[in-house]
């Protein structure tokens, strides 16, 4: 199984609300990503979780959370978003992603997120 | 700074046509180099990943070089099928200083293939 799932597909959500998104893998890597990807733009990594710990975070605004309660799930929990944070939101995981590595990063479908 | 530009920017080639991308990097210390097909909507899929060492690397129809002295690639896809139009992107794989890779992502070509 090469699968990397995500949930929801699409979410529309206000500034004011509170909502998470999901991924999950079950190939047993250890490292995991978020990636930000607005239109016609290549994605722009957000975050990296290695064995369960934050070990990238790249200067992204407080409003967004990650978490990764086990190896196999990470979750991105968002609060009081702009507009322009709409965008479509992409998952991967690859073995460890530790430096000199070749192991490839497997992506998921992404979640297509609207802020209003 | 770490910069990865490809071209063209779209390419429209008829079906059972050949066609090459083009990848030039900038990134430093070189770790790897990784090219992606992102269907419209979709999370990217990787085609191929290349270290220093190696020049080429075949997956199917698709073939990817390397030069590490010029810092150039290219991806040669063969025998167009209307199922190649995507996005295909160029990914640099740097190593920084927390002992982690961080993939430095081109703009992508976008490929249309036509009947």
């Amino acid at each position: 199984d090469t699968e990397v799932t995500q949930t929801p597909k699409h979410l529309v959500m206000g500034m004011t609300n509170k909502k998470s998104l999901k991924c999950e893998q079950h190939m047993g890597h250890r490292a995991m990503y978020w990636y930000k990807q607005k239109a016609k733009k290549p994605p722009e990594l957000m975050f990296v979780y290695s064995y369960e710990k934050l070990s990238i975070n790249e200067s992204v605004p407080s409003r967004f959370s990650p978490e990764c309660p086990n190896s196999s799930l990470l979750n991105l929990h968002l609060h009081a978003l702009q507009p322009e944070d709409s965008a479509l939101y992409l998952c991967a995981s690859s073995q460890e992603g530790l430096a000199g590595s070749t192991d490839t990063q497997y992506f998921g479908p992404g979640t297509r997120l609207t802020v209003l | 700074k770490n910069q990865v530009e490809q071209s063209p920017q779209s390419l429209i080639i008829l079906e059972g046509k050949n066609c090459t991308l083009q990848c030039n990097y900038t990134v430093s210390p070189f770790s790897n180099l990784r090219w992606y097909k992102q269907d419209t909507g979709r999370g990217p899929v990787s085609l191929t990943i290349m270290t220093f060492s190696e020049n080429t690397k075949s997956n199917g129809r698709y073939t990817a070089t390397l030069d590490a002295d010029t810092k150039q690639s290219s991806l040669h896809i063969t025998a167009s099928q209307l199922s190649d139009s995507a996005s295909y992107i160029c990914v640099v794989s740097a190593m920084i200083n927390t002992g982690f890779q961080k993939l430095v992502f081109g703009t992508g070509t976008r490929l249309l293939v036509s009947p």
